[in-house]
């Protein structure tokens, strides 16, 4: 199994720039997690879905972060514009029993 | 309080040494309870989970103290490769009685095993 896939892996853009951030979770998990982490404020969960359905989004931070899972096997995490204290790791993690997390993308908006 | 309260260290111990964290969580009500571990650079991934009774994988021993609302880890004759970031996990329960549940992170507990 490939595990959790997250692309790109890193992404350096100027503010104000849209960012998509990708993730394919793991084949028959039903559950998919965004977290961003932060030296400051660690692992912090954004929002996540159950099959395909957003559950619970009260982590998003702003208007500017949206997420979106059109199937099964894909979601998105968008930011719009992009502002530097978006800046940190995003995670995307997948679940049946056991929470698996992809590689990360690692966001550095100047 | 925070909801998952962990020393932030690091702790840093020779090879061999044993090592042990703790951890506290606000919420009386969680049931589900991990460690997860982080290398520097990398994501995190489950260590163990933590049962009342408490519970063995090897070198690692994790204790739960409902009572007190805190976790442990222990980490027996510490090997290099030990050098991680401990993560302390509870569970939370979701909204308005959903029957969903996600996972609460600790900033985590920075260990250094040094030669």
């Amino acid at each position: 199994d490939a595990g959790v896939i997250q692309s790109p892996r890193h992404e350096v853009t100027e503010m104000g720039q849209e960012v998509t951030l990708r993730c394919k979770p793991i084949s028959g998990h039903d559950y998919l997690f965004w977290y961003r982490q932060t030296m400051m404020r660690g692992l912090e969960l954004l929002i996540y879905f159950n099959n395909n359905v957003p559950i619970d989004d009260s982590g998003m931070p702003e208007d500017r972060f949206s997420a979106k899972m059109p199937n099964a096997s894909f979601s998105t995490l968008k930011i719009q514009p992009s502002e530097p204290r978006d800046s940190a790791v995003y995670f995307c993690a997948s679940k049946a029993e056991t929470q698996y997390f992809g590689p990360g993308t690692r966001l550095l908006v100047l | 309080r925070k909801e998952v309260e962990q020393d932030p260290g690091p702790f840093n111990v020779p090879e061999g040494a044993t090592v042990a964290f703790n951890c506290t969580y606000s919420n009386s009500a969680s049931q589900s309870f991990f460690w997860y571990r982080q290398d520097c650079r990398k994501e995190p991934k489950l260590l163990m989970s933590v049962y009342s009774s408490g519970n063995e994988d090897g070198r690692f021993t994790a204790q739960l103290n409902r009572a007190s609302q805190y976790i442990s880890l222990l980490i027996r004759d510490s090997k290099l490769s030990d050098s991680a970031t401990y993560l302390c996990v509870v569970n939370r329960e979701g909204l308005m009685n959903s029957g969903y549940s996600t996972l609460t992170f600790g900033k985590g507990t920075m260990l250094l095993v040094s030669p």
